[in-house]
C-alpha cells in the first residue's frame, strides 16, 4: 500500500545545529508539503514543492529549507535550530494535474522536534 | 502521543448523541473545503470534503453544510462514538494552486 513516513519520530537537537527531517511517499505525488503545528495555531504551511526541482515558501518559511531532488522525498532542513523551531512537524503529499479529484492532502505520522 | 491543542475550542457530547463543528472562513474566493480529523500522536486524517457548487454532502455518519452567504461549514457527525474523539480542522483552497490553509480546529471530547 502507498504510504507517506517521516523519521525521525522524536528528534532532540541543540540550539544553533543543524537538523534535517525526512519525509518519503510512495503515492507518486508531485505535491508534498511541510507543516507546522503548535498549541493554538494549528497546521501552519512552511514549505512545499509541486515536483522535482521546484520548491516555494509558505507561511512561516524563515529559517527553513527544503530540497526535491526526486518525487518521493522532501528533506526539511532547520539550518540553525532555535527554540522556537520546537514543535511538531508533519509532511504531506497530494495529487496534481487537471484530472485531479480533489485537494486532498495525504499526512505522515509527524515528528516531535525539542530544541533546547 | 503530542498534544496538538491545549488552548482550542472544546466539543463535549454525550455518546450517541450528535455533534455539529463548525467552522467560519474568511476567504470568500475559497471554492473548495475539507474536514481533517486529528487523532492524538497521528497525522491529520481526511473525512469529508466539499466544493462550493454544492451546499450539502454526506459521507459514513457525517455530513458536510456550507453556507457561502455566511461563509460558514459545518461538520456533523452521527450517533457520536467514543472512536470520534479527536481534533477537527476545517480547510480551505481557492483552486489557484494546491495548497490548502486550515483553521485552527475544535476538539471532540465523548461524554461516557
Amino acid at each position: 500500500d502507498a504510504e507517506i513516513t517521516q523519521s525521525p519520530r522524536h528528534k532532540i537537537t541543540e540550539t544553533g545545529r543543524q537538523v534535517t527531517l525526512a519525509c518519503h511517499q510512495t503515492w507518486n505525488h508531485n505535491n508534498m508539503f511541510w507543516y507546522r503545528q503548535d498549541l493554538g495555531h494549528g497546521l501552519r504551511l512552511i514549505h512545499y514543492s509541486y515536483g522535482v526541482q521546484d520548491t516555494n515558501k509558505g507561511e512561516v518559511s524563515d529559517g527553513y529549507s527544503v530540497s526535491r531532488s526526486n518525487t518521493e522525498d522532501l528533506p526539511l532542513t532547520l539550518e540553525s535550530a532555535a527554540s522556537s523551531q520546537t514543535s511538531v512537524y508533519f509532511c504531506a503529499s497530494s495529487e496534481s494535474g487537471l484530472d485531479r479529484t480533489s485537494y486532498e492532502q495525504y499526512f505522515g505520522p509527524g515528528t516531535r522536534l525539542t530544541v533546547t | 502521543g503530542e498534544s496538538v491543542g491545549l488552548h482550542l475550542p472544546t466539543l463535549s457530547v454525550q455518546e450517541g448523541d450528535n455533534s455539529i463543528i463548525n467552522c467560519a472562513y474568511s476567504n470568500s474566493a475559497s471554492d473548495y473545503f475539507i474536514w481533517y480529523k486529528q487523532e492524538s500522536g497521528k497525522g491529520p486524517q481526511f473525512i469529508i470534503d466539499i466544493r462550493s457548487n454544492m451546499d450539502k454532502r454526506q459521507g459514513q455518519r457525517v455530513t458536510v453544510l456550507l453556507n457561502k452567504t455566511v461563509k460558514h461549514l459545518s461538520l456533523q457527525i452521527a450517533a457520536t462514538q467514543p472512536g470520534d474523539s479527536a481534533v477537527y480542522f476545517c480547510a480551505e483552497n481557492t483552486d489557484r494552486d494546491d495548497k490548502i490553509i486550515f483553521g485552527k480546529g475544535t476538539r471532540l471530547h465523548i461524554l461516557p
